[in-house]
């Protein structure tokens, strides 16, 4: 069965140092969403990509975190410099066509990143 | 504002019995719903899904209710396993947001052997 994959799954770092995520969709999916989640809460949007367009990063704190996809298949997110608040699971999803109303998403394992 | 939220934050029941977990929307524009489980260390897991054009969809073992007049959803689990124990967070998209989720806060639900 396919699935979302996504490394490193745990990452220590020590603040005001930078840190990426990598996340590998579907195959054959369009759109792909990255998500942070606070522990406890469910997780709230950072950006979202139809192929390698940027359609949704309007919750992304843009003075510290990026992405890109800048070939329409794997993605990175990336913190500079790393705060003690970014301390969350960040997590990758991938759907299919949302132009054909299909909204399933897919997530991938997470990674849980620890700032120090 | 907007906002998805859960009745309960915990749910402990014994295995073999039924299990319901709710949820509050907020906004009447709300038109797809979603319930993940996900279990500890791991990404939501798809269970099932809804659109606000009907008020009840069954999967294996669950089903989800909707009811719009009063803006609440729920998930029903028959005969709930010890595998079923995992935090369920429902979810909210519309169609003019281009599938962006608004998940809820997440019940933990804790099944007794």
């Amino acid at each position: 069965e396919a699935e979302v994959a996504q490394s490193p799954r745990y990452k220590i770092t020590e603040k005001s140092q930078a840190v990426a995520f990598w996340c590998d969709p579907i195959s054959g999916h369009a759109t792909l969403y990255w998500y942070r989640q606070i522990l406890g809460q469910g997780p709230e949007l950072l950006v979202q990509f139809q192929d390698e367009s940027v359609v949704d990063d309007s919750q992304l704190p843009k003075d510290r975190f990026s992405a890109e996809r800048l070939k329409g298949v794997d993605s990175t997110l990336k913190i500079q410099p790393a705060e003690l608040g970014d301390s969350a699971m960040y997590l990758c999803a991938s759907s299919l066509a949302l132009d054909r109303g299909l909204y399933e998403q897919y997530f991938g394992p997470g990674t849980r990143l620890t700032v120090t | 504002g907007e906002s998805v939220g859960l009745h309960l934050p915990t749910l402990s029941v014994q295995e073999g019995d039924n299990s319901i977990i709710n949820c509050a929307y907020s906004n009447s524009a709300s038109d797809y719903f979603i319930w993940y489980k996900q279990e500890s260390g791991k990404g939501p897991q798809f269970i099932i899904d809804i659109r606000s054009n009907m008020d009840k969809r069954q999967g294996q073992r669950v089903t989800v209710l909707l009811n719009k007049t009063v803006k609440h959803l729920s998930l029903q689990i028959a005969a709930t396993q010890p595998g079923d124990s995992a935090v369920y967070f429902c979810a909210e998209t519309r169609y003019n947001q281009g599938g962006k989720l608004i998940f809820g806060q997440g019940t933990e639900l804790s099944v007794k052997p």
